[in-house]
């Protein structure tokens, strides 16, 4: 079945810092890659997404490259704001077949501080 | 658009008790799914769709049924409440054209005593 690891946090951080939040997976076919961010108190929104190999995935300052070889798409911003704190969720969704789910990372909480 | 939308926003019920919780999109898409968020366990799939009149389980079904009778409406039913059902719960909403990217409802905060 489809799976998805993602680092483990929680993970702080002083504002301007260089963050990396680690993501693999296990799946069968060509999944779509997704990262969502949910600030407190609110429900999901998509971040980025890369739908094939080598996509590279971007907004707001964080990107993620769709790698086949490695099976991961780590979530990097070079420059983080105290409005980054949130809980980051990898995803992969599979189609076709009896696989038409989306799989979820368990999250990462991240904290920025001034 | 109003997107994806979820009510209640916040229910207590009694074990035993049931009830439908409600899901809706203006987006013509054809898939939705039911997940339940609980602390440091991610988000986990109830139940899904792929277009009115098809269902199946995710990993997490039981307790819980759903149907689709149209392509705008989702609801989720709790047949039997019970404590372990306490949980927030999102709806979502997709289509193929986006590669599956989904939209996600403001969530229903659910206590069940």
């Amino acid at each position: 079945g489809n799976s998805v690891t993602q680092m483990e946090g929680p993970v702080t951080l002083s504002e301007e810092a260089f963050l990396t939040i680690n993501c693999t997976y296990t799946a069968t076919g060509y999944p779509s890659l997704f990262w969502y961010v949910q600030y407190p108190g609110e429900g999901l929104q998509l971040l980025l997404k890369a739908t094939k190999a080598d996509d590279k995935g971007s907004n707001k300052g964080f990107e993620a490259t769709y790698r086949k070889e490695t099976t991961s798409f780590h979530l990097e911003k070079g420059s983080v704001q105290v409005s980054d704190s949130a809980v980051y969720f990898c995803a992969l969704f599979n189609s076709g077949g009896s696989n038409y789910k989306l799989t979820f990372g368990k999250g990462t909480l991240l904290t920025v501080n001034p | 658009n109003a997107g994806v939308t979820q009510t209640p926003k916040f229910q207590v019920l009694k074990t035993g008790q049931s009830m439908t919780l409600q899901c809706a999109q203006d987006m013509n898409h054809e898939y939705m799914s039911w997940y339940r968020q609980d602390p440091g366990m991610g988000l986990r799939l109830i139940h899904y769709s792929v277009g009115a009149g098809i269902t199946d389980q995710g990993e997490v079904p039981n307790g819980y049924n759903v149907s689709r009778s149209t392509t705008e409406d989702f609801p989720l039913r709790l047949l039997s409440a019970a404590p372990s059902q306490t949980s927030v719960y999102f709806c979502a909403s997709s289509w193929a054209g986006s590669g599956y990217e989904q939209y996600f409802g403001p969530g229903t905060r659910l206590t069940v005593t």
